[in-house]
């Protein structure tokens, strides 16, 4: 079966200091990876998604950056975190077209 | 780009009424999909509707896909506290990106 591996869990860092959270996927090939970023309290948003190693597609311009340097590693960074970066932030897989699964969740703390 | 609106962002209920969450959108729709969120957890895939007027149930919960495939709506018939959580709707555009409605937060007081 598919697992999907999101870490750290919770995080809590200083503006301006760098950011790495790190997603794998198990029991799948060439999925559809995905990051989203969900406010305290609010909706789902879009941030990245790719559709194969190499392949990323922003939604929103930001100061964060993702990479996927595997198959299924998808990788979200910030050279320069923001107060406003703090949030939910979340991994998630596809097989094309078809519904999302997503990790545990990462919470991002920028003090 | 292609939204789903959904409505109503909040929805306080006494446990054993029903609830009933809308989902909107101005283009038609490839597919329809439902989430569930509970407290501090992640979103976890309910149901997907893919045809014109559909209806699916699962125990208490009842989804329905319109006509025009243009909206939607999760019905859960005499909530209990376990229900409580965020609901949303989502819908998969180009078969890349899945698209999610700001979710209805569903509060059941016992």
């Amino acid at each position: 079966s598919q697992t999907i591996h999101q870490w750290p869990a919770t995080l809590v860092q200083p503006v301006g200091s760098p950011l790495s959270l790190e997603c794998t996927v198990e029991g799948t090939s060439n999925p559809n990876l995905y990051w989203y970023r969900q406010a305290a309290g609010r909706g789902l948003q879009l941030l990245f998604y790719s559709v194969g190693i190499g392949q990323i597609s922003s939604e929103v311009p930001q100061n964060l950056s993702a990479s996927r340097p595997q198959d299924r590693q998808f990788i979200l960074s910030s050279k320069k975190l923001l107060l406003s970066d703090s949030g939910f932030y979340l991994c998630a897989w596809s097989v094309p077209g078809n519904t999302i699964y997503f990790g545990e969740g990462s919470w991002l703390t920028v003090v | 780009g292609q939204q789903v609106m959904q409505i109503p962002q909040y929805q306080h209920v006494q446990e054993g009424e029903d609830f009933t969450t809308y989902c909107n959108s101005s283009t038609t729709l490839s597919n329809i999909q439902w989430y569930k969120q509970r407290p501090g957890g992640h979103p976890v895939f309910l149901i997907q509707l893919v045809k014109s007027g559909e209806v699916k149930k699962q125990k208490r919960l009842t989804f329905q896909f319109g006509e025009a495939k243009k909206n939607s709506s999760l019905h859960i018939t005499a909530t209990q506290t376990t229900d409580v959580g965020t609901y949303f709707c989502a819908t998969n555009t180009g078969g890349f990106k899945t698209i999610f409605g700001a979710g209805t937060r569903l509060f059941v007081k016992a």
